[in-house]
């Protein structure tokens, strides 16, 4: 099994460029989650999924777009990029049900918005 | 709105020391609590957690506990070593028992040879 697979691993972006980050996992989990990480603020949850065809808006969604469209999968768009969005970014998945708060995280995503 | 607030933001200990995290919630449908190392440049991995009707729970060397009432808990380290240095992150669910994580902000133990 490789877990939760993100890619790509770095990306440097213009402002006002767009781009979308993939999230694979092989666990057959139903929930998946988008996490953005900043010196000194922890995690943050931008978006997440509860099951295919599903998503939600978690603590700081704006300027992000997410999409489900197999269970397996969970993409992350930033449709114009500003330089508040640089960050690491973290997807991660979990079990269903009891187990749905242990989250396996991917390896993360360095995105740098100049 | 809900929030979890962890201290110290940094930590330093002696090799063999005993290191003590602390996380206040504020939700107090809260009822699982895990905690998360992560290593630099590495993603953060489970090291223990905590359910609401449980108090303490212990793994080798490293143990939370629960005070629902005060609604907040801790993480020890004990006999700590080298590679016990990384960040350490609290987290709280809300929003009942299909609810999401929030996070603290981290702690950064360093642990000196």
């Amino acid at each position: 099994n490789a877990g939760v697979t993100q890619t790509p691993k770095f990306r440097v972006l213009k402002t006002g460029q767009s781009m979308t980050l993939l999230c694979a996992q092989d666990m057959n989990h139903e929930y998946m989650y988008w996490y953005r990480q900043d010196p000194g603020m922890g995690l943050r949850l931008i978006h997440y999924s509860v099951g295919e065809g599903t998503t939600a808006k978690g603590e700081v969604p704006d300027g992000y777009n997410v999409s489900r469209l197999k269970k397996q999968n969970f993409l992350l768009g930033l449709e114009s990029a500003a330089p508040s969005q640089t960050s690491v970014y973290f997807c991660a998945s979990s079990y269903s049900p009891g187990d749905r708060e242990k989250l396996f995280f991917g390896s993360g995503t360095q995105l740098s918005v100049l | 709105g809900e929030n979890v607030e962890q201290h110290p933001s940094t930590l330093s200990v002696q090799e063999g020391d005993s290191a003590v995290i602390k996380c206040t919630y504020s939700d107090s449908a809260s009822n699982y609590f895990p905690w998360y190392k992560q290593e630099l440049g590495k993603r953060p991995q489970l090291i223990i957690d905590i359910r609401s009707n449980v108090g303490e729970k212990k793994d080798q060397r490293i143990a939370v506990t629960l005070n629902k009432t005060a609604k907040h808990f801790s993480l020890h380290i004990t006999e700590t070593q080298p590679e016990d240095s990384a960040v350490y992150f609290c987290a709280a669910s809300y929003g009942g028992s299909q609810g999401n994580l929030i996070f603290g902000k981290g702690t950064k133990l360093s642990v000196k040879p």
